[in-house]
């Protein structure tokens, strides 16, 4: 299987703040990344396709980059809707795997 | 698009379950789709996926042989039979679905869940 590395596991921002979120496979995936955010007792919400593809609907705060083994998502001024757990997933073979999720809290 | 999960519950150590699936807004024959669990608080682990027309359906090996994924176009539902259940199946239980007819891994909808615990 191949494993999904997020860092760092939380942190604290404020609203305005430029973050960077990393995710890393343990082998290559070419671009078959897709990052997730979830808010507190809500389903996962699907922001970036294809390591930087934006999915429909998702604000163009959210900005997805990398492939092969490294990716980043950046959200380039949080909102108050952002402080929630963001995941990496990837889709390039099955078991499609996630990583263990990045906490964004309120500084 | 409206994914609406249904059949969880309180089950023992080796009982079954069946999670159904019901979905609208959307041409359901046109999407592949899988069902995703999470253990509440923690991460997520995604368990199995059928095309668009069924021919085309994968497990997680933690549930290979023990669960079994199918769908209905005409009712369009999709259903997770799961047998000889494990605490460790214990998992708010996601109906997702895909962004192409044969799954990619994109779930670009998810329903709210449904919580399965298995328990003595």
């Amino acid at each position: 299987d191949i494993q999904m590395t997020q860092s760092p596991p939380s942190l604290s921002a404020s609203v305005g703040d430029r973050i960077t979120i990393t995710c890393r496979a343990s082998q290559s995936i070419s671009g078959y990344l897709n990052w997730y955010r979830q808010k507190p007792g809500q389903a996962p919400k699907l922001l970036i396709y294809a390591a930087s593809s934006l999915q429909n609907g998702v604000p163009s705060r959210f900005m997805g980059r990398g492939s092969g083994t490294d990716f980043t998502l950046i959200i380039s001024s949080l909102q108050p809707e952002d402080f929630a757990t963001y995941f990496c997933q990837q889709s390039y073979s099955t078991p499609y795997t996630f990583g263990q999720g990045t906490k964004v809290e309120i500084k | 698009v409206q994914l609406v999960e249904s059949g969880g519950g309180l089950v023992q150590p080796g009982r079954s379950l069946r999670l159904s699936c019901a979905a609208s807004g959307f041409t359901f024959d046109d999407y592949a789709m899988h069902w995703v669990r999470q253990v509440p608080g923690k991460g997520l682990q995604w368990v199995s996926s059928i095309s668009w027309n069924s021919e085309v359906i994968e497990y997680a090996d933690s549930v290979k042989g023990r669960f079994t994924i199918s769908r209905d176009n005409a009712k369009k539902s999709m259903y997770l039979q799961m047998n000889s259940l494990r605490s460790e199946d214990t998992a708010l239980y996601y109906c997702t679905r895909d962004r192409g007819t044969f799954a990619s891994g994109n779930c670009d909808y998810w329903g709210q869940g449904t919580l399965v615990s298995v328990s003595s």
